[in-house]
């Protein structure tokens, strides 16, 4: 079993749909965990850090579920500027490494 | 502010040539990584670093050895190319060990071994 499991997509959607992401990892000892965004080509950018009790910025919210070990990703109001790949990255604590998922493709659709 | 810069973008090389790619950060971060990734294999750690001096490997550090002379500055060598290395390498680094701290990310170097 892989650490960070992503579905790889692509998940197909039309402009203004609700979009969501979901991330599991196998280590019940992860802390820290993140959501980057990767375009084509380019380097991965930090989207968003995934708090304990959740997080919103802007159309975007993460949520973690400790018990169930995944993270979510929830998209509102899809923009065409959304298409990407998403990562999730685990962290493990006490640990120098963080752990990637292989990426969920994300096409917004006009 | 320039954050994380990689050089060179863009690099072919032959079967058992050599090489250097370097990773500079202007932020003062501890700790520095260099990841590669292969289509459908998410970002691999290859060294790291967690200050300067110091290097430890990564989940595939084989065929590649690194260096850390200068806090900003991570090396990444390959003494003898092959095929196998073709791919997109990223430099992250990273303020310190504290909790939910995420890496920046350079813009990446896309190696192509002939």
């Amino acid at each position: 079993r892989k650490e960070v499991e992503q579905d790889p997509g692509p998940f197909n959607v039309p402009e203004g749909a609700t979009v969501a992401f979901n991330c599991t990892y196998s280590n019940s000892a992860s802390q820290s965990f993140f959501w980057y965004r990767q375009d084509c080509r380019k380097e991965p950018k930090l989207l968003m850090s995934v708090y304990s009790s959740g997080n919103e910025d802007g159309r975007f919210t993460a949520q973690l579920n400790r018990a169930s070990q995944y993270i979510s990703l929830l998209i509102r109001d899809s923009k065409l500027s959304d298409s990407a790949t998403y990562l999730c990255v685990v962290k493990t604590s006490g640990t120098y490494k963080y752990i990637f998922g292989t990426g969920t493709r994300l096409k917004v659709l006009a | 502010n320039a954050g994380v810069t990689q050089t060179p973008k863009f690099r072919v090389l032959k079967t058992g040539q050599s090489m250097t790619l370097l990773c500079a950060q202007d932020m003062n971060h501890e700790y520095m990584y260099w990841y590669r990734q292969d289509p459908g294999m998410g970002l691999r750690l290859i060294h790291y670093s967690v200050g300067e001096g110091t290097t430890a490997k990564g989940e595939v550090p084989d065929g590649y050895n690194v260096s850390r002379l200068k806090k900003q500055n991570f090396l990444l060598g390959l003494e003898s190319a092959a095929p196998s290395q073709t791919s997109v390498y990223f430099c992250a680094s990273q303020p310190s060990q504290n909790y939910n701290q995420p890496q920046h990310f350079g813009d990446g170097t896309r190696l192509s071994i002939l």
